[in-house]
């Protein structure tokens, strides 16, 4: 059964560098998804993404985050300066979404991502 | 506002016991509600959607749109059933959908 793979599962960086977090969406699915979960809390909607553009942007989605589909199979979250409250876990999701239907969003198992 | 609303960080149960895991929404609109289950170290992966109306290993859930609710049940839990499970609502936002999940509840079944 085809899966979400995210890379790397565990970044470490340092406060104010760039990070790229990294999806392979299940490749006929057509909607693109990041949510985090800092540790404790709950699973947070970031970003929503489709034809190449953003949907919907949560508040946490600030003007540091941003996204991009490079190359048609890779889905990538760029946050540009990172901060320590941006230690978390990243999750990847994607489903087909024909149409505006409400199907299964499939998760990837996640990139944790720690700012030191 | 759109909520979802899972009162019990930890239920602890023993093998063989009931469960029930509750969930509660808030939202205007025709809600589309899911369960997920994160095991140790796994992924999340859905466990059931109230639309499809069918039992997963063991586990239902109905929606009671007069109570807001959609509470997970299983009669007799399995020490496998230990993990984190997640109800989560689809709401639709110009076209497009998200899920807002609740905080989540840990399950962990005894022998």
């Amino acid at each position: 059964e085809p899966e979400v793979t995210q890379t790397p599962s565990h970044q470490v960086t340092q406060m104010g560098q760039e990070v790229i977090l990294r999806c392979v969406p299940i490749s006929n699915h057509l909607y693109f998804y990041w949510y985090r979960q800092i540790l404790g809390q709950k699973v947070e909607f970031l970003v929503s993404f489709y034809n190449n553009e953003i949907s919907e942007k949560s508040e946490i989605f600030d003007d540091q985050f941003s996204v991009e589909r490079p190359d048609g199979s890779n889905f990538t979250l760029k946050i540009r300066s990172t901060k320590l409250e941006d230690s978390a876990m990243y999750f990847c999701a994607s489903r087909f979404g024909k149409g505006v239907s409400t199907d299964t969003q499939y998760f990837g198992p996640g990139t944790r991502l720690t700012v030191l | 506002a759109q909520r979802v609303t899972q009162p019990e960080k930890l239920l602890s149960v023993f093998k063989g016991a009931p469960v029930e895991l509750k969930c509660n929404y808030s939202y205007s609109g025709s809600p589309e509600l899911f369960w997920y289950v994160q095991y140790s170290r796994q992924r999340l992966q859905l466990l059931l959607r109230h639309i499809s109306r069918e039992s997963i290993k063991g586990f239902t859930a109905d929606l009671n749109k007069g109570e807001t609710s959609f509470h997970l049940k299983k009669p007799f839990a399995q020490e496998e059933d230990s993990a984190m499970y997640y109800c989560a609502l689809s709401i639709l936002s110009g076209g497009y959908n998200k899920l807002i999940f609740g905080a989540g509840t840990r399950l962990a079944v005894h022998p």
